[in-house]
Formats: structure tokens, C-alpha cells, sequence
């Protein structure tokens, strides 16, 4: 295990249609994050995890998002019906439960919707 | 929510010459942590350097250095020596207890051999 992996890391997909991302993280990390990144911005904090506990989902974009992480391990975004404007780059980053951890970031999994 | 503002869009360095890229951020907090992340094309986004609210001293990793002013809400990130692999997006981020990152807009950094 060399760092945070995600699946798949391309989609296409056609506008209504749902679609469902996958994040490992690193195996000894509690925490995991979702983030969202259009084209020229920075990230975009969405959700996040401990152990298999939601902590926050205010800030996921619409009731067409959701995230779990049934065994405190994988996680996954689902994004339903979705719309041209959610065409974007989908991170996930892992780490620590401590004051002091670093969030380590995943390839990413890019998203077009036609 | 805090804001993390990055007015450079692009920089433009030569090759073993210094650059700086700017960062300011908006908060009310006393106790947060500021970081740089690099984010080259097409590839993951690494930390590059962090520090910490309270520390005084402004943190440095090998080429890479912070001038944190925390009474002006700053935090620049100098690049010295620039290398060809330093060329990406610089993204300053912004962490409170809660764990979450907020980004800036990024700066692009080209290096010209």
C-alpha cells in the first residue's frame, strides 16, 4: 500500500445517469475526505470520515451527493441524476485523527458528463 | 467560513532563480495550520511545506521556505534554486481543528530552462 488509490480514474457519463467513485485510502489512516476540484480552482472540501462515522456532509454540493464507508475502510461517492455542472475532478485524501496530520491526496477520478 | 485568496494566477521563474507566490487568508481563529500543496499536471497533489499558527518561526524545506505573517493573515511560499520539476499549480490551504482544507485558486509556476 503506497498511498491513496481511487476508481475509476476517468468517467463519462451521460447527463441523468448515476455514478459511483471509489477511494482506498492508506491503510493505517482513520480519516478520509472528499473533495471536488473544477478546472483552474483549488479543491473543494465535500465530506468527510471517521472510521466508518460521517462528520460532516453539510457541504456536499446537493441531495444528489452522497458518501459512505461501510467498514471504516473504502469509501464511495455516489452522485445521482447527475448534471453537466457536476463535470469536475473528484479527490479523496487520507489521514490521521490527530491535530497534527497531513491529508494525503489521491490521483483523483475526473468526471465529464455529456 | 474561511477564505484563502491567491492573487497570482501565474508565475514565471528561471531555471535556478527565486520565486515567490503570495497567499492571504481570512479568519477569526487563533489556532490553525497553513500549508502549500503542489499539484503537478496530471498528477496527485503533494504537501510541499506546513506551519503551524502558534510557531513563530517560519518554516523551511530545503528550497522551499514560508514567510508566515500572522497579524496580516500572510503566508508566502518562497522557491529558491527553481528546478524544472517545480513547475505546476501551487495551491496555499487553510486548516482549522475541524480538519478541513480550504483551498485557494492556485498559482500556476512555469520554469524556464
Amino acid at each position: 500500500d503506497t498511498g491513496v488509490s481511487q476508481d475509476p480514474r476517468h468517467k463519462i457519463t451521460k447527463r441523468g445517469q448515476n455514478v459511483t467513485f471509489r477511494c482506498d485510502p492508506i491503510s493505517e489512516h482513520n480519516r478520509l475526505y472528499w473533495y471536488r476540484q473544477t478546472l483552474g480552482q483549488g479543491p473543494e472540501f465535500l465530506t468527510y470520515f471517521q472510521n466508518e462515522a460521517q462528520l460532516e456532509k453539510s457541504r456536499l454540493l446537493s441531495d444528489r451527493f452522497s458518501a459512505e464507508r461501510p467498514k471504516g475502510s473504502f469509501s464511495t461517492l455516489e452522485i445521482q441524476r447527475t448534471e453537466q455542472g457536476d463535470s469536475a475532478m473528484y479527490l479523496c485524501a487520507s489521514s490521521f485523527a490527530s491535530v497534527n496530520n497531513e491529508q494525503f491526496f489521491g490521483p483523483g477520478t475526473r468526471l465529464t458528463v455529456l | 467560513a474561511q477564505t484563502v485568496t491567491q492573487s497570482q494566477p501565474e508565475m514565471s521563474v528561471q531555471e535556478a532563480e527565486t520565486v515567490t507566490l503570495s497567499c492571504t487568508y481570512d479568519t477569526s481563529e487563533s489556532d490553525y495550520y497553513l500549508f502549500w500543496y503542489k499539484q503537478p499536471p496530471s498528477r496527485q497533489m503533494i504537501l510541499v511545506i506546513r506551519q503551524e499558527a502558534y510557531k513563530q518561526q517560519n518554516a523551511t524545506e530545503n528550497r522551499f521556505s514560508v514567510n508566515f505573517q500572522k497579524a496580516a493573515k500572510s503566508f508566502s511560499l518562497k522557491i529558491s534554486d527553481s528546478q524544472l520539476g517545480d513547475a505546476a499549480m501551487y495551491f496555499c490551504a487553510y486548516r482549522s481543528r475541524d480538519y478541513k482544507l480550504s483551498f485557494g485558486a492556485g498559482t500556476t509556476v512555469t520554469v524556464r530552462a
